[in-house]
């Protein structure tokens, strides 16, 4: 069965630093996507960055990038100059190629201190 | 508006009651999502749908949840018989493709609260 695991419950860092996130997951497939996605107090669930595992570049979206390590299964978020609005809870998820199934961490709470 | 609504916010019933919760997708969606999500916890996939076709519904946790979506755009999620253990927030996405592979992402709903007495 596939897992995800996000072993930071909660992280902070001070605005303008930079501060990375780290999920681990847990697959026999070859094929599959990853994805981060932001959760702010309003709830609502915004997709930060995605990556598709048989692509060796690592994606990047603007302040965002992430570290796939295929191979030690791991897909950290990397956010840099971090903001206050920043603020929110980070979801990593893995994805099966070729199934719609999204399969979530427990989150990490990034905390944006000014 | 232009995203995900799902009705009604908040539910509070007593145990053993029947539930339907709500989803509009934004108009034009392919795939319909719903997860369930603890408190302090990632959402918990329950079901998806491509149009009107239930692909995936291994999430379900028992067979007094069931998800329908008739005509291809709005979805119910309906659980029979309540329990306490059903108290969650119950979340629907949408996506516009069928497919992860697009560039598509989903688009989550705010949610509804379920809670049972």
């Amino acid at each position: 069965a596939q897992t995800v695991t996000q072993s930071q419950p909660e992280m902070s860092v001070q605005e303008a630093e930079t501060v990375t996130l780290s999920c681990t997951y847990d697959t026999s497939e070859s094929d599959y996507y990853l994805f981060w996605y932001k959760q702010p107090p309003s709830r609502q669930m915004i997709l930060v960055i995605r990556q598709e595992a048989y692509k060796q570049q690592n994606a990047t979206e603007n302040r965002f990038s992430v570290n796939f390590q295929k191979a030690a299964k791991s897909f950290s978020l990397k956010i840099s100059d971090s903001q206050l609005g920043d603020a929110a809870m980070y979801f990593c998820a893995y994805v099966p190629y070729n199934f719609n199934k999204f399969y979530f961490g427990s989150g990490t709470k990034l905390n944006v201190k000014p | 508006g232009a995203g995900v609504s799902q009705s009604p916010r908040y539910k509070v019933t007593k145990r053993g009651q029947d539930v339907a919760l709500r989803c509009d997708p934004i108009s034009g969606h392919v795939s319909l999502y719903w997860y369930r999500q603890a408190l302090g916890q990632g959402p918990e996939f329950l079901t998806y749908f491509n149009y009107e076709a239930q692909q995936d519904k291994s999430g379900l946790p028992n067979d007094r949840f069931s998800a329908e979506r008739p005509e291809g755009s709005i979805s119910t999620l309906t659980i029979q018989r309540t329990e306490q253990r059903d108290s969650a927030m119950y979340r629907c996405a949408s996506s516009l493709e069928d497919r992860v592979l697009s560039n598509q992402p989903q688009h989550f709903g705010d949610g509804t609260r379920l809670s049972i007495l």
